[in-house]
This record gives C-alpha cells, structure tokens and sequence, in this order.
C-alpha cells in the first residue's frame, strides 16, 4: 500500500532564510511524487511534480524539490523564504505501478514566514 | 483561478438530508476527482471518473455518490447526513487518466450538517 508522511505539522521561518518542508514516501514501486499548496478559504494549487529524469525538480514561485530514491523522500525547499509563501504545504504520491491508483496525499505541513 | 468550478460555496443542512455537489472541470479536461477534507482526517480522496465512467475509489462512504455527465460536469451526491459529514469538498481535474499528471483544484464547497 502507499502511504506519506508529512513529519512536521508546522515550520516557522525568518523572512530571507531558506525553507524545507519534508516528505517521506512508500510504495510497492516507482513513484510519482506531486506538491501543493494551499492558502487559506482556496483549493490546492499544483507546485511542482517529480516523474522521471533530473532528481532536482523546479517548480513555480522558486520552490524546488529533490527526489532521494534511498531515503525515499522528496523535500519542499526555498532559497530564500517570503511572507506571502506562509500557507499549508502537501506532498503527494501516486503508485505508478498500479493498475487503479489513487493519488495519496500527506496530513500537510503549515508554514509560518515571520516578517 | 485554476478554471474547475464549485457551485454551491457553502451549504448548511440538517442531519439525515441530501444534498448535491457541482463541479465543472477544467476545458478539455475529461477526469474529474472528488476529495473530502476535515480537520481530523486531513484530505482524503473521494472518487475519481474519467470520461462518465468510474475509474478509482477512495475512502468513499456507501452514503455517498457521484456521477459524471456527458457534458463531462460532475455530481457529488450526499445522503443521509451526518454532524461528521461536515467538511470542505474540493472538486479537482486533469486532461487525462494519467498518473503523472498534476490536478487542479476547485475552490471547494464547505458543507456544514447540523
């Protein structure tokens, strides 16, 4: 069965310092690893998405993630962090080996940028 | 705005009625997914339908229902509510029934039983 953790409920950082929101994944075989955000009273938005190739996957308003196949995990970071990135982060996951999959989503981390 | 749709944004009923979730997908997108999210569960995913025909099931409740329309519209149906069925409901979708691809979201319909 797949499954992901978001180990961290919250993350406050300074306004300026780089940011990292974990994400620990399992599944029966090859990933497709996705985060969102959402700000509040909105739907999630698409961030950015780990399929195949470079392990380092850019996405959009300079966050990035890096897929670590032995540490099965795909971290959420930021150079340098904004107040407008304070919202609630989720990681996702879904089995590509699977014939019906679902996509999974972890229990989201909130992140606070303090001025 | 991601372009799906979610009418109505807010519902207040009583315990033991029905109600009727609408969703409108993107242009072109033909899979339309269901989510439930709450406080205490965090999001979990409802249903899926690509092209009006079902394609993966999630932690849906007996309860509960869906369809998709041929217009590619979809309905999520509640029934016999519960305080617990209290929610928000996010409506998502995405061209294909591909794996890889992201979803985009509906803003949701935040669905109060009293």
């Amino acid at each position: 069965a797949q499954s992901v953790a978001q180990p961290e409920d919250q993350v406050n950082v300074a306004e300026g310092n780089p940011l990292t929101v974990k994400c620990t994944y399992s599944v029966s075989g090859n990933p497709y690893l996705f985060w969102y955000v959402q700000y509040p009273n909105r739907g999630l938005q698409f961030l950015l998405k780990y399929i195949t190739g470079d392990n380092l996957v850019k996405g959009s308003y300079g966050f990035e993630a890096e897929f670590n196949k032995s540490q099965t995990s795909f971290h959420l970071k930021k150079p340098s962090a904004l107040v407008s990135d304070s919202a609630l982060y989720f990681c996702a996951v879904r089995d590509r080996g699977s014939s019906a999959s679902k996509i999974i989503f972890g229990s989201g981390t909130r992140l606070s940028i303090r001025p | 705005d991601s372009g799906v749709t979610q009418t109505p944004k807010h519902l207040i009923t009583a315990t033991g009625q029905r109600v009727t979730l609408r969703c409108s997908p993107r242009s072109g997108d033909l899979s339309v997914y269901w989510y439930q999210q709450s406080l205490d569960q965090g999001l979990q995913f409802l249903i899926q339908y690509y092209n009006g025909e079902e394609r993966a099931k999630g932690n849906i409740l007996e309860r509960f229902s869906a369809q998709q329309f041929p217009d590619l519209h979809s309905e999520l149906n509640l029934s016999s509510l519960e305080l617990g069925d209290s929610a928000l409901y996010f409506c998502a979708s995405s061209p294909r029934d591909i794996d890889s691809y992201e979803q985009y979201f509906g803003p949701g319909t935040r669905l109060t039983v009293t």
